[in-house]
């Protein structure tokens, strides 16, 4: 089964300050998906990748899947606390889009 | 527009006691329908998913169960609960045959006492 490691678990940045988050698998990756939870909610689509060396932007939020297609990032550009949450990578494991996530990365971003 | 709607938000049960979780579409036909699972310190885990009605896959071997009586209702149930089934419960669907992303629920948190 297909196994994905988020780094780092958790985060605690200074507002305006830029950061990353990656995701390696043990597989090749064939779709890639980021979202985002607060708290105690589900989770909100954030972007998904597909061809290696794929980058995609929504407002501050950049996220890209290297040639190989087995690692991902995702970068924020002067966060705020509304980038607070935990940030979830998933990958397409097999079909009528079954998601293996990974464990998430706790970000904290202090005003 | 497209909706998904889950309930309860909360649910406290004693051990040996039944669930039901519920979760209902809307806006949408023939979708695929899941129940993931998030336990503390054990990320997100795919439980069940359904590609159609009375069409249930089971991903992980467990105390719970799952059935799609309508085509855009998925239940989660379970006939007597153990202290690890606790964790917050997200129904999401996606669209039937597609590529793309999984809409979610708000979740269901349920503490077995």
């Amino acid at each position: 089964s297909q196994e994905l490691e988020q780094s780092p678990q958790s985060l605690i940045v200074q507002e305006g300050k830029n950061l990353t988050i990656n995701c390696t698998s043990s597989k090749t990756l064939y779709g890639l998906y980021w979202y985002k939870q607060k708290y105690g909610e589900g989770l909100i689509f954030l972007m998904m990748l597909q061809k290696g060396g794929e980058e995609k932007s929504h407002e501050k939020i950049t996220a890209k899947l290297d040639e190989k297609k087995q690692q991902s990032s995702l970068h924020i550009t002067a966060s705020q606390p509304s980038h607070a949450g935990i940030y979830l990578c998933g990958a397409d494991s097999g079909g009528y889009q079954k998601v293996t996530f990974g464990t998430g990365t706790k970000l904290q971003v202090i005003p | 527009s497209q909706t998904i709607h889950q309930w309860p938000a909360t649910l406290v049960q004693p051990v040996g006691s039944p669930l039901s979780l519920e979760c209902t579409v809307e806006g949408t036909s023939n979708p695929n329908l899941y129940w993931y699972r998030q336990a503390a310190g054990r990320g997100l885990q795919l439980l069940f998913y359904s590609i159609g009605i009375d069409q249930i896959s089971s991903e992980v071997p467990q105390n719970l169960s799952a059935s799609r009586p309508q085509d855009r209702q998925f239940i989660l149930s379970s006939k007597k609960l153990l202290l690890s089934d606790s964790g917050f419960y997200l129904c999401a669907w996606s669209v039937g045959g597609g590529t793309g992303e999984l809409f979610f629920g708000e979740g269901s948190r349920l503490t077995v006492l």
